[in-house]
């Protein structure tokens, strides 16, 4: 039972690439989650769905794309990536109030 | 607009004694209240949590407390142990999506 399985760990990126985040879930929650965390910023919601085919943009969602095509995978898209789009982003999965999961995250660096 | 707020970005505590962290709330709306505990290059691990309709909720060395009228929430660690040496975060919010606080770094001294 793998849990929320988050690739890569590391990344480093140019200004203006593209790139996915992945994120699976092999838990069959309905409810799954972006948050990038930034020193002295706490956890910030980017998008977050609540079932396959369902997705609502966060606090923080400029520069940022997300689809939910299955139940497991929550895929988050960087369109042109930007200096400020560095961080540590965590993909969270649940079945309810008590059930978030999250991944062990992404370290993304962009130059 | 932080709705959810920890004042404390740092609490140091010896081993034995109680931990006590804080956290604020301006959204009358949340219904349920969790904390989550983070170790470095680790996701954050669910703690403990409490629904609104309570005052306050125990799982073993962990309490949390619920003052809806003061908008304000509190978790107790009795007796502190190294291995709570970590950052704790406070969310609040229901199914769909939770809002974090800061995080306060706790530091247990031996």
């Amino acid at each position: 039972n793998a849990g929320v399985t988050q690739t890569p760990k590391f990344q480093v990126l140019k200004t203006g690439q593209s790139m996915t985040l992945q994120c699976a879930q092999d838990m069959n929650h309905e409810y799954m989650s972006w948050y990038r965390q930034d020193p002295g910023m706490g956890l910030r919601l980017i998008h977050y769905s609540v079932g396959a085919g369902i997705t609502d943009q966060g606090e923080v969602p400029n520069g940022y794309n997300v689809s939910r095509s299955t139940t497991e995978d929550f895929p988050l898209r960087l369109l042109s990536a930007a200096p400020s789009q560095t961080s540590v982003y965590f993909c969270a999965s649940s079945y309810g109030q008590d059930g978030y999961t999250f991944g062990s995250g992404t370290r993304l660096t962009v130059v | 607009d932080q709705q959810v707020k920890q004042n404390s970005p740092s609490l140091s505590v010896q081993e034995g004694r109680i931990s006590i962290l804080n956290c604020d709330y301006t959204n009358s709306m949340f219904d349920y209240f969790l904390w989550y505990k983070k170790y470095p290059a680790e996701g954050p691990t669910f703690l403990i949590s409490i629904s609104s309709i309570k005052d306050k909720n125990e799982d073993g060395r962990f309490t949390v407390f619920l003052n809806k009228s003061a908008k304000h929430l509190s978790l107790h660690i009795v007796p502190s142990q190294p291995g709570d040496s970590a950052v704790y975060f406070c969310a609040a919010g229901g199914n769909e999506k939770l809002t974090f606080g800061t995080g306060t770094r706790l530091t247990i001294i031996p």
